[in-house]
């Protein structure tokens, strides 16, 4: 069974400073997307990493897979508070091919 | 285009009463999905949809049936309601299982 880790689960942070969420999987798995929800709102996509390697770069988020070790991260760099939101990962494994599993998410507050 | 829309955005259902939430989208996407998302917690798939007339069990099948009648639309129903579905629902979205899904803004569903 494909389970689905993130952490840390609640990360408060300075703006300004940096930090990395890791999203760990258990099965094989090509397909992982990152998405960030606000409060009381709905999932909106971030990144689609789609091969070993990838990574992709988007303002002060980047997002990198790494499918031998089954590892995502989502390094955020200079924090702002409008980064403030819950980010989602979610795999897509072999075996189950088009379900996708959610981890619990990683709460990020970012302060002054 | 307005993407996935979904009514109702509130509910309040008695124990044992019968309701369906109605998810369409106008972006030719193939593929649909129900999810649930308790308080704190990541998503959990209901179930999914590859096509018109194709649909399968996701993690969290019991309770709810589905149903897809065109490519736009996507009902879930839920017969015979209990506490336990009280539950934020998402429907999305995506072109094929490789893909990002598009979210819509949620159903909150809460049972007496």
């Amino acid at each position: 069974e494909l389970k689905v880790e993130q952490n840390p689960l609640f990360l408060s942070m300075q703006e300004g400073k940096n930090y990395t969420i890791y999203c760990n999987y258990s099965t094989t798995s090509d397909r992982l997307y990152w998405y960030r929800q606000d409060p009381g709102k709905s999932l909106e996509s971030l990144f689609v990493l789609l091969s070993n390697g990838a990574v992709k770069q988007e303002g002060r988020l980047m997002a990198s897979l790494d499918t031998k070790a089954r590892l995502s991260t989502l390094h955020i760099t200079a924090a702002v508070h409008d980064l403030s939101a819950t980010y989602f990962c979610a795999v897509d494994g072999r075996a189950q091919p088009d379900k996708l599993i959610f981890g619990t998410g990683t709460r990020l507050q970012v302060f002054p | 285009n307005a993407g996935v829309t979904q009514t109702p955005k509130f509910r309040i259902l008695k124990i044992g009463q019968s309701m369906t939430l109605q998810c369409t989208q106008d972006m030719n996407h193939n593929y649909m999905y129900w999810y649930r998302q308790d308080p704190g917690m990541g998503l959990k798939l209901i179930y999914y949809s590859v096509g018109a007339g194709i649909t399968d069990k996701g993690e969290v099948p019991n309770g709810y049936n589905v149903s897809r009648s065109t490519t736009e639309d996507f009902p879930l129903r839920l017969e015979l309601a209990a506490p336990s579905q009280t539950s934020v629902y998402f429907c999305a979205s995506s072109l094929d299982g490789s893909y990002e899904q598009y979210f819509g803004p949620g159903t909150r569903l809460t049972v007496t």
